[in-house]
């Protein structure tokens, strides 16, 4: 199975509503990085959170993690249509970059 | 370059051929991966090059599946005998490092017919 999972599959809002994200992991992680993914091509890089971080911010991003309960989450505010793709965790367990399923955002104007 | 480039963008192929894709990284980036997408599904990893490090092909569906990476900078996945289950987006990704954030090229569609 992934060793990141994310959660909703499928999340559809309303312009200027905020989306939130979760991925749960299996091992302990040096770092878990956010990717979003437009039409199925290249992933775009987002935002990493290193295993000693909590929190971190990046625009109208903000990403949470607690090791202890091994998941992260991915808050988007004042979502804009611009947002809608689909957005990836990814986990870094020490060998390679591991990808979930991805959650498929839609923000409808 | 500026960032990943990967050709072709697109391949039709017959059922039974041989393909190669290619994958230019960013100069000076160690980490290369290569990962195969089904429409609407998740990044499925294939194969990871670190530095001169043996690559880990834990990732590769079969024995038709194979790649290297040349001079620590171009890399090759090549598919023998190609199937129709293979049809999919192959993706390429480099990162400056095995912990650093990773940058990806638009990808090869691949379809057998």
């Amino acid at each position: 199975s992934q060793q990141g999972e994310e959660d909703p599959q499928a999340l559809s809002i309303q312009e200027g509503e905020n989306a939130t994200m979760n991925c749960s992991y299996k091992t302990s992680i040096n770092n878990l990085q956010w990717y979003r993914q437009n039409s199925g091509r290249g992933l775009v890089h987002l935002i990493l959170i290193r295993s000693n971080e909590r929190e971190k911010h990046s625009g109208r991003l903000r990403v949470t993690l607690d090791t202890s309960k091994k998941s992260s989450s991915l808050l988007i505010t004042a979502s804009r249509a611009a947002d809608t793709a689909s957005y990836f965790c990814a986990t870094d367990p020490g060998s390679r970059l591991t990808f979930g399923e991805g959650t498929q955002l839609t923000v409808n104007p | 370059g500026a960032g990943v480039s990967q050709s072709p963008s697109n391949k039709v192929t017959e059922k039974g051929k041989d393909v190669e894709l290619r994958c230019d990284p960013i100069s000076g980036h160690t980490a290369l991966y290569w990962y195969r997408q089904s429409l609407g599904q998740g990044l499925e990893f294939l194969i990871y090059f670190q530095g001169n490090s043996a690559p880990d092909k834990s990732g590769l569906p079969s024995d038709r599946f194979s790649a290297e990476r040349t001079g620590g900078s171009v890399s090759t996945l090549t598919i023998q005998r190609t199937q129709q289950e293979d049809s999919a987006v192959y993706l390429c990704a480099s990162s400056l490092d095995r912990q650093g954030a990773s940058t990806f090229g638009s990808g090869t569609r691949l379809t057998v017919v």
